[in-house]
This record gives C-alpha cells, structure tokens and sequence, in this order.
C-alpha cells in the first residue's frame, strides 16, 4: 500500500535558518508526491507536487522538494525561513485504487520559525 | 473567487442531534471528498465521490451519509451525534487521476457537547 512517513511531528527553526522537513513514502509504483501546508484554522494550501520528470520541484512561497527515488524521499526545503512559514505541513501520496483516486497524507510537521 | 467553500466554518451541537455540513466547487472537477482531521491534525479519507457516484467509502460508522445532488455538490450528514465526532472535516475536489492535487475547503469544525 501507498503511505508516507514524516520524521518529526516538530520542527523549530530561527528566522533566515534552512527549512528541512523529510519525508519518506512507500509506493509499489512510481509515485505522484504532494506537499501541502495548513496555516491555523485554514484548510490546506497545495505547496508543491512531483508527478513525472524534474526531480527538483520548485513550488509556492520559496519551497522546492527533490524526488530521490534511492532514497525513497521527497523532503522539502526552503534556503531561508521566515516568520509566515510557521504553520504545519504535510506529504501525501496519491494513488489509483478500485475506487478512485486518493491521497494519502503523513502525520504532519509543526514548523515553528523563531527570532 | 473560485474554489471549494464549505458551510459552516463552525458548528456546536449536543449529543444525539443531527447536522448537515455543505461542500460546493466551481473549479469543475469531478470527484469530490470528505476528510476528517481528528485533534492531532490526522487527515483521514472518510468518502469519494466522482461524478456523483460513491467511488470511495472507508471504514466510517453508517451515522454517516453523504449525499452528491451534482458533481460541484457534496455534503454530509451525520445523525445521532457522538463526541468522538468532535474534528475539523474538510472538503476537497479534484480531477480524476492520481497526479492532481486536492483543492481543499477552509472547514467545518464541529464540536460535540
């Protein structure tokens, strides 16, 4: 079955720090791998996607993922954190099934940016 | 604007009462969602809809009914309310195919006293 893990239920960063919040799926066919955000009290913002081709994604706000295949990763990045990327964030795996198509979502990862 | 914009953002309801929560879409996708995300922000796929067909229906207590009038509507009834109901349920939409993402609602917290 198609699933993603993310390391770290909580992430603290400073202001201007490296953003690194890791991500591993399980996929017994190549993946299609989303990162979303969720902002308090707000639904979910798609961030970035990898479907097929460039393995570095470039998405919204100053984030980009890398799809490693050998590593079974897609761990989002962002050079320079700033204070609005405080919020929680999440990889999913979509998928075809009998019924349809799903995404399946990990745990999450709180990211707190401090001064 | 368009969007997936759901009714109400909040509701507060006793024990034993039945409410209804309301999805609409007018990107003009055909398959739309309900997820519900419990206290530890767990998303979890409740029912799936394609072109109003029930496509996908998980192991969800049958308290639960959702309904598609067309494929820009979804909504979902909950009878007999729990307090283990009490959770934030999203509504989502997209087009059929595993490569698109979601576009998500704001949603619907619902809380059972």
């Amino acid at each position: 079955a198609q699933s993603v893990t993310q390391l770290g239920s909580h992430v603290s960063v400073s202001e201007g720090a490296l953003v690194l919040l890791r991500c591993n799926y399980s996929s017994s066919v190549p993946p299609y791998l989303f990162w979303y955000v969720q902002y308090p009290n707000q639904g979910l913002q798609l961030l970035l996607k990898y479907t097929t081709g460039a393995t570095l994604v470039k998405g919204i706000n100053g984030f980009e993922a890398e799809f490693k295949k050998s590593e079974t990763s897609f761990h989002l990045t962002k050079p320079s954190a700033h204070m609005s990327d405080a919020a929680e964030y999440f990889c999913a795996v979509g998928f075809l099934t009998g019924g349809g198509n799903k995404l399946a979502f990990g745990t999450g990862t709180q990211l707190k940016v401090e001064l | 604007d368009t969007a997936v914009s759901q009714t109400p953002k909040y509701l507060v309801t006793q024990m034993g009462n039945d409410k209804s929560i309301k999805c609409e879409q007018n990107l003009g996708h055909d398959t739309m969602y309900w997820y519900k995300q419990d206290s530890k922000k767990f998303l979890k796929i409740m029912f799936s809809y394609n072109n109003k067909e029930l496509i996908i229906n998980e192991t969800v207590p049958n308290r639960f009914s959702p309904k598609s009038p067309d494929k820009a509507h979804l909504n979902l009834h909950i009878n007999s309310l729990e307090l283990g109901d009490s959770a934030v349920y999203f509504c989502a939409s997209t087009f059929q195919g595993a490569s698109y993402g979601y576009t998500f609602g704001s949603g619907t917290r619902l809380t059972v006293v």
